[in-house]
């Protein structure tokens, strides 16, 4: 079924910079679309940034467009996502989530457990 | 705001039913693309409940099913069950913000 672990988060002040990571394992990882989908504690999911199995396609919502960066490496079984200029609004809890199709934008069928994201000075 | 519109809370008594609609738009519902719905215990990840529009997992009860008409889509549990409780959220594609989106989540009480 596929397990993913996040790592990365922490604290960091305004306009820093955090590099989140997530291993996965169980599954083909490069069959599949991954995700970054973050959550404010005790509020709802917002989806962060996809990107296609191959690296090819990249999305983000338009208040991380310019300063969050989706990568991944097929060889390592690994996805992560490089935030610039963080903002208090970007607090949260991020999870990573494995998409059930090759492209982004179906179902996501695996998540991890999530790595917190505390940005503050 | 939401792109897709929950409502926030919904309740039911054990052994009830209950739906959860998700209200969406021309560009993404309504587009035709497909609807997932996830379930979030307290304190724990989402897990996938519903995936394109009414299939549901290995694992996941027939006590659940979802369905799709339109610009909405909605959740529907039979024989509410005290471990239902939890948040749910629907999940789609939205081709005017080129990515995926959710709904705002309702959080369901079993009386």
């Amino acid at each position: 079924e596929g397990q993913l672990v996040e790592s990365g988060g922490g604290l960091a002040q305004p306009g820093r910079s955090l590099r989140l990571s997530c291993a996965a394992s169980g599954f083909t990882f490069d069959d599949y679309a991954m995700h970054w989908v973050r959550q404010v504690p005790g509020k709802g999911l917002e989806w962060v940034s996809g990107i296609s199995w191959n690296s090819g396609s990249t999305v983000y919502v338009d208040s991380v467009k310019g300063r969050f960066t989706i990568s991944r490496d097929n060889v390592q079984n690994s996805l992560h996502l490089q935030m610039n200029s963080l903002t208090p609004e970007d607090t949260a809890l991020y999870y990573c989530a494995k998409d059930s199709s090759i492209l982004p934008g179906e179902a996501l069928d695996v998540w991890g457990q999530g790595t917190m994201v505390t940005v503050s000075s | 705001q939401s792109v897709l519109t929950q409502p926030p809370s919904v309740s039911g008594a054990p052994g009830q039913r209950v739906t959860i609609s998700c209200t969406g738009s021309s560009s993404n519902i309504g587009a035709g693309y497909n609807v997932h719905w996830y379930q979030q215990l307290p304190g724990t990840a989402p897990k996938l409940l519903i995936y394109i529009n009414n299939n549901r997992p290995s694992g996941v009860p027939d006590r659940f099913s979802g369905s799709k008409s339109g610009t909405s889509a909605s959740l529907a549990i039979t024989g509410l069950q005290a471990e239902d409780e939890a948040d749910y959220y629907c999940q789609s594609y939205d081709s005017s913000l080129i990515g995926s989106v959710f709904g705002g989540g309702t959080k369901l009480t079993v009386l």
